[in-house]
């Protein structure tokens, strides 16, 4: 799986939009970007995953750059409850049963 | 429904005793995986199961671990003579063949003396 590299720690106020980046430039064609993230004291939570499609749901919004080289997480109004560890992972879909490969993260403080 | 749970919670133990840490997955999710997570080495994937077989233990940092799933359901990861060094919190995930999200536990945190 290809290896992904993110900021250790951002700050963002709250209500304003968290854009948290993730660069995977070696990633291969059949890999797909996920995110997930760790709020303290709990285990890790799906948020999204795509292939090359910008994708969006309830939580969030994630968008690929046409290349695949890089992607970015959106929170568009985030809260104090979205201060959390955000781990960006590239996996083949499925590859060897699933199993998660977690890098450091990017620790995310959310502030009033 | 009832997401994945996990016991104990908390666990203390002396160096050299034997541990076991349970799982029970959410009804019907025939993956399963442990994790572990300490403060030196971010989280870590050890063993996944595919029912009750474990295809996949290349995470297991020795041979004092182990693990079990029994009836495609609960799973016992066991550690035998612990060490300080086992000392993390081991995290229990599961999820339905074919499925994108993992779902996690809350956790056992391991504390070795």
């Amino acid at each position: 799986d290809a290896k992904t590299t993110q900021p250790p720690s951002m700050d963002c106020a709250e209500g304003r939009a968290a854009n948290l980046p993730c660069n995977h430039s070696t990633i291969s064609g059949n890999e797909y970007v996920y995110w997930y993230r760790q709020i303290h004291s709990q285990g890790p939570q799906y948020i999204i995953h795509g292939l090359k499609n910008n994708e969006t749901n309830e939580m969030a919004s994630l968008i690929i750059t046409e290349d695949r080289k890089s992607s970015t997480l959106i929170l568009p109004h985030a809260t104090l409850r979205d201060t959390a560890v955000y781990y960006c992972i590239v996996r083949v879909l499925y590859n060897q049963g699933g199993k998660l490969i977690f890098g450091q993260g990017t620790e995310l403080s959310v502030k009033p | 429904g009832a997401g994945v749970s996990q016991s104990p919670s908390n666990k203390v133990t002396e160096k050299g005793k034997d541990v076991e840490l349970r799982c029970d997955p959410i009804s019907g999710h025939t993956a399963l995986y442990w994790y572990r997570q300490s403060l030196g080495q971010g989280l870590e994937f050890l063993i996944y199961f595919q029912g009750n077989s474990a295809p996949d233990k290349s995470g297991l940092p020795s041979d004092r671990f182990s693990a079990e799933r029994t009836g495609g359901s609960v799973s016992t990861l066991t550690i035998q003579r612990t060490q300080q060094e086992d000392s993390a919190v081991y995290l229990c995930a599961s999820n339905r063949d074919y499925d994108n999200e993992q779902f996690f536990g809350p956790g056992t945190r391991l504390t070795v003396l």
